[in-house]
């Protein structure tokens, strides 16, 4: 069975480093690519970007100055962080399997780690 | 970035009546390896966005034959033949064709 779930800080101030872990089991990170997208009040779905099935990774320019999405296949886990959060950062964040078809497909979803950018 | 235009709010439809959700795309969402990467997902309420629709009109394993996609070049359109309860919450466009790739701004399904 295919699971994927975020952990997250819940709370980050502005300024500071958000970070995420999204856990997944039922299936191989290294067969798979993994996108993050996020969900904000002023922005709707956001795609933020991906790791290839073989590590390599790809950002939205919005965010590429202060993205980095990595893994460690040993646990299933892939990693978020972004810096420099500011407030419309607020939002719900998402990891997803991509099925890899030429462009994001996003077969499964975990349920979102929610962060509030706030001093 | 591309943007996907869709309508906030759709017709509110009866259960059992066909719903037309449109989503149309200030480029051609044809790539150049020939290929239209346009997909729909459904974010029911509380939950996280499921996929139903990729490349225009495949529709993703599971997912119900009332739900049809079609268009082509920037204007698409995504049908439920027989709406039913478990069918409300929000549309989302999604193109995979050009860097960034962008989402719609979604269209709430209502029933009437």
């Amino acid at each position: 069975q295919v699971q994927l779930k975020e952990t997250g800080p819940g709370l980050v101030q502005p300024t500071q480093t958000l970070s995420i872990t999204c856990t997944v089991s039922g299936f191989s990170l290294t067969s798979y690519y993994m996108q993050w997208v996020r969900q904000t009040p002023g922005k709707g779905l956001e795609w933020m970007g991906f790791i290839r099935s073989g590590g390599s990774t790809e950002y939205n320019s919005e965010f590429k100055s202060r993205l980095s999405i990595s893994r460690d296949t040993s646990k299933n886990q892939v990693f978020l962080k972004m810096n420099s959060l500011k407030t419309e950062d607020t939002g719900v964040y998402y990891c997803a399997r991509d099925v890899g078809m030429g462009a994001p497909v996003m077969d499964a979803w975990g349920q979102g780690a929610s962060v509030t950018v706030s001093s | 970035d591309v943007v996907l235009t869709q309508t906030l709010v759709a017709q509110p439809v009866r259960l059992g009546d066909q719903a037309s959700i449109s989503c149309r795309s200030s480029q051609s969402l044809v790539h150049s390896d020939g290929h239209t990467y346009l997909e729909w997902y459904l974010q029911k309420p509380g939950q996280s966005p499921q996929l139903l629709i990729y490349e225009v009109s495949n529709r993703f394993s599971g997912v119900p034959d009332r739900f049809s996609g079609s268009g082509s070049g920037s204007d698409f359109t995504l049908k439920i033949s027989r709406v039913e309860p478990e069918d409300l919450g929000v549309y989302y466009c999604f193109e995979g064709t050009h860097d960034p790739f962008t989402f719609g701004s979604g269209t709430k399904l209502e029933i009437k």
